[in-house]
This record gives C-alpha cells, sequence and structure tokens, in this order.
C-alpha cells in the first residue's frame, strides 16, 4: 500500500497570507486527491490532480483560491491563497492505487491549518 | 449526486459489547463501493471495511462486519467485543467503481468506548 507524507503537519497563519502543503507518495500513482476537513465535519473533495494535466475542482473550489501542481507521478502541493479563518481546516491528500478491479484510495496524515 | 447520510452524530458503547452504526446512501448507479473509514485523533484515515455492491455477502473483517442492503440503499457497520482503540470517528463512504473517481463521505459518527 502507499505510504504518504505531507508538509507541513501544522501551520498557524496570518489572514491574507498563503501556504503550500506538500504530498509525498513512496510509489508512483496517476490519481491524487486533495480534501478538506473542516472543524468537527466530513471531508469534501477539492479536486483531482493527474500528472501531466491541469487539476479538475469541485464545485465551490476555485483555481485562484486552491492552485495545485502535480509536477511527476509521486508529488503534488496544494496551495491555499489568500488565506481567512474560514479556511482553517485539515488538508489531506489521498492517492488512488491499483491496476484494475478493486483501486483503493489511501490518505495521508493530514495538515492541520489554523487561519487567525 | 450521490449523497451518504449518517444519521447518529455520536455513539457510546461499553468494552467488550457490540455497537451498529448507520449509514444511508442515494445513488442511481448500479456498480460502486461503499467503506467504512475510521479516524482517530491523529486524523489519520484507515481503512475500516469495504463492500462492493454487486457482491449480496456482507463484507466481514474480524470484529468488524457490515449489513449491506442494495434495495433499501442501506450500508450499516457492526463492531463486536469493542476495545478503547475503536473509538473514534467513523466515516461512511461511496465511491463509483470506475478508477479515479472520489470519494463522498457522510458527516461521521462519533464513537466513545466505556471502559
Amino acid at each position: 500500500s502507499a505510504v504518504i507524507s505531507q508538509k507541513p503537519s501544522r501551520d498557524i497563519c496570518q489572514r491574507g497570507t498563503s501556504l503550500t502543503i506538500q504530498c509525498q507518495v513512496d510509489s508512483q500513482v496517476t490519481m491524487m486527491f486533495w480534501y478538506r476537513q473542516q472543524p468537527g465535519q466530513s471531508l469534501t473533495l477539492i479536486a483531482t490532480a493527474n500528472q501531466g494535466s491541469e487539476a479538475t475542482y469541485e464545485s465551490g473550489f476555485v483555481i485562484d483560491k486552491f492552485p495545485i501542481s502535480r509536477p511527476n507521478l509521486t508529488f503534488s502541493t496544494l496551495t491555499v491563497s489568500n488565506m481567512s479563518p474560514e479556511d482553517s481546516s485539515i488538508y489531506l491528500c489521498s492517492v488512488e492505487e491499483g491496476t484494475s478491479g478493486y483501486n483503493e484510495q489511501f490518505f495521508g496524515p493530514g495538515t492541520r491549518l489554523t487561519v487567525l | 449526486a450521490q449523497t451518504v447520510t449518517q444519521s447518529q452524530p455520536e455513539m457510546s458503547v461499553q468494552e467488550a459489547e457490540t455497537v451498529t452504526l448507520s449509514c444511508t446512501y442515494d445513488t442511481s448507479e448500479s456498480d460502486y463501493y461503499l467503506f467504512w473509514y475510521k479516524q482517530p485523533p491523529s486524523r489519520q484515515m484507515i481503512l475500516v471495511i469495504r463492500q462492493e455492491a454487486y457482491k449480496q455477502q456482507n463484507a466481514t473483517e474480524n470484529r468488524f462486519s457490515v449489513n449491506f442492503q442494495k434495495a433499501a440503499k442501506s450500508f450499516s457497520l457492526k463492531i463486536s467485543d469493542s476495545q478503547l482503540g475503536d473509538a473514534a470517528m467513523y466515516f461512511c463512504a461511496y465511491r463509483r467503481r470506475e478508477y479515479g473517481n472520489k470519494l463522498v463521505f457522510g458527516a461521521g459518527t462519533i464513537l466513545r468506548v466505556k471502559s
């Protein structure tokens, strides 16, 4: 199974600034996902990032606010831009691994972001 | 659009007892997966059990089993012989079968285990 690391594990930021979250996988994967988990809430998909193409954003999320890079098959970044307190959440990276039949999604440990 | 509903915000169980967490979902698809994920305070999402919609047999993983009722779109999780380490947030999730589809999560159920 894929092993996923995220940096930073947590951060406290001032409003109006930006934070870039890194996601590193120990194997090559095609599909990577970025989820947001607001305090006490469930997980909501922000975008899907395929290597070599533009990220696909879910309704309610835009590229200007959450730009994503996917430079290779083991790495991705999510930037939270022009932050406000409402962006305080846990951000989780996920990858889908498998070839056919059942493909499992694995999650990173998450990045806890607090915006003051 | 698919939706997943968990109607129990919080549940409690005595250690060694059995507890059932409820989940219903809505989809027009016929081929999909259903999952239960566990999220302890460490935040790490851990897959507990999965069910493939085309399989009538309920999935079982050690002390964890599901009651999958496809016609009723119900997918409950039974935890037997509850342990203190089972205390966590539990999320029910749905995913279409094809590669690259997102997980749709329910709101979650906090499970507390009493010693």
